[in-house]
Formats: C-alpha cells, sequence, structure tokens
C-alpha cells in the first residue's frame, strides 16, 4: 500500500513570490493535515482538510491556505512568502474517527521549502 | 491552550541499554490523547506508542513503553534494548479529542551508540 505522498521534494522561492506544495493521502483516508517543521520552533499544526471542506486551522496568517480535491489529495498555497516560511512542510492523512481524532495519522515525507 | 514540553534537546544510549525520554504537557481538559512519534533522519515521521487519557494503564509496544502520570502531566517514553535503528528524533504530541491537530513538543534527538 502507497504511503502519503508528496511534491516537490525541494523547491527554492525568494521573497514575495508564491508557492502551491501538494499531498496525496493513503487510500482510503479522507483527512488531510498540514504541518510546518521550522528550524527550532518544532512541528507547527497548519490546516486540517476533510472531505473538501478546512476543519481547523492553526495560527498562521491568512496567506497560507489550501484546498481539498474530491480525490482527498490537497494543496497547500503560502503567498507573499517570507524568508521565515523557509521550512519542511509536512502533509498528513488518516482515516476520520467519529469525533474523537485518535486515528493515527500517517505522515509523508515532506516538502523542503528555501525562502531566499 | 494546550502545551507540550520536552526538556532533553539531545540523549545518548549504549546499544541494548535501557532510555528514557521525558515529556510533560499543559491541559486544564480531562479527555485527550497522547502521542509519541519517531522522525529518524531522512526519513518519514512513524507513530510509535499512544495513550488515552482516560486509561489508567500504561501502553506498551513492544520494547517501547510509556508512564503516563495523569496528575503530574507527564508521559514519558522508555525504549528497552535500544537498537542502532532507534536513532531518530521523537516528538511527544497532544492531541484534544475533535480537533484533529496534533500539538508537538520540540523533540529529542536520540543517538544510540554501537
Amino acid at each position: 500500500e502507497a504511503g502519503v505522498t508528496q511534491s516537490p521534494t525541494h523547491l527554492i522561492k525568494t521573497r514575495g513570490q508564491q508557492v502551491t506544495l501538494r499531498c496525496s493521502p493513503i487510500s482510503g483516508h479522507t483527512s488531510v493535515y498540514w504541518y510546518q517543521q521550522a528550524l527550532g520552533l518544532g512541528l507547527q499544526f497548519l490546516l486540517w482538510y476533510d472531505e473538501g471542506e478546512e476543519r481547523n486551522r492553526g495560527n498562521f496568517p491568512p496567506r497560507f491556505s489550501g484546498r481539498q480535491f474530491p480525490n482527498y489529495s490537497s494543496e497547500l498555497n503560502v503567498n507573499a512568502l517570507e524568508l521565515e516560511d523557509s521550512a519542511l512542510y509536512l502533509c498528513a492523512s488518516s482515516m476520520r474517527s467519529g469525533t474523537s481524532g485518535k486515528n493515527e495519522q500517517f505522515f509523508g515525507p515532506g516538502t523542503r521549502l528555501t525562502v531566499l | 491552550a494546550q502545551t507540550v514540553t520536552q526538556s532533553q534537546p539531545e540523549m545518548s544510549v549504549q546499544e541494548a541499554e535501557t532510555v528514557t525520554l521525558s515529556c510533560t504537557y499543559d491541559t486544564s481538559e480531562n479527555n485527550y490523547y497522547l502521542f509519541w512519534y519517531k522522525q529518524p533522519p531522512s526519513r518519514q515521521m512513524i507513530l510509535v506508542i499512544r495513550q488515552e487519557a482516560y486509561k489508567q494503564q500504561n501502553a506498551t509496544e513492544n520494547r517501547f513503553s510509556v508512564n503516563f502520570q495523569k496528575a503530574a502531566k507527564s508521559f514519558s517514553l522508555k525504549i528497552s534494548d535500544s537498537q542502532l535503528g532507534d536513532t531518530a528524533m521523537y516528538f511527544c504530541a497532544f492531541m484534544k479529542p475533535g480537533t484533529y491537530k496534533y500539538i508537538f513538543g520540540t523533540g529529542t534527538r536520540l543517538k544510540v551508540l554501537a
């Protein structure tokens, strides 16, 4: 069974540019999550999508946005890139578990974004 | 707001020995979930072990076990018979039911020495 896949693997952008990161969940998973892993800051929750809807959002500015497609894949868009957006962006997926959320989230390998 | 603290940025252990990684958290919730995730060098994060707060029994998965002290808000991970493949970054995480979002600690980098 294929795991969570992300593309691209690496990305270099300059300040002010826009970027789109992509994620394909494990087959059968309807929930997709995005996390930012910045150096020295650990992993920060960005967004949760389920059944095409944004269900929860972390403490990030509106220039971080995304969407989930009917096949449950997802995109993360970051506008007006800033230097501090340089990080590893991790996508995870899970089966929706009623209202609990206790189901394991399976992580992808990440996209390394460097902003110059 | 919930917070998760891992006070040991780096640790090392000899192969075959036992090591304990610390994690404390702060929450006013009574029911929640706690997790330990492992992130090997240049590899994907994988779940090591999970604990549900309403369960008093400590979770165990083969060589991995936790010491869950709810009153003290402590959730430490014990790795027995450490193996070279255990070398990784270990993250403690908290989840409030219904939020579907992990709140992670800053991680502990564990190195297993041959």
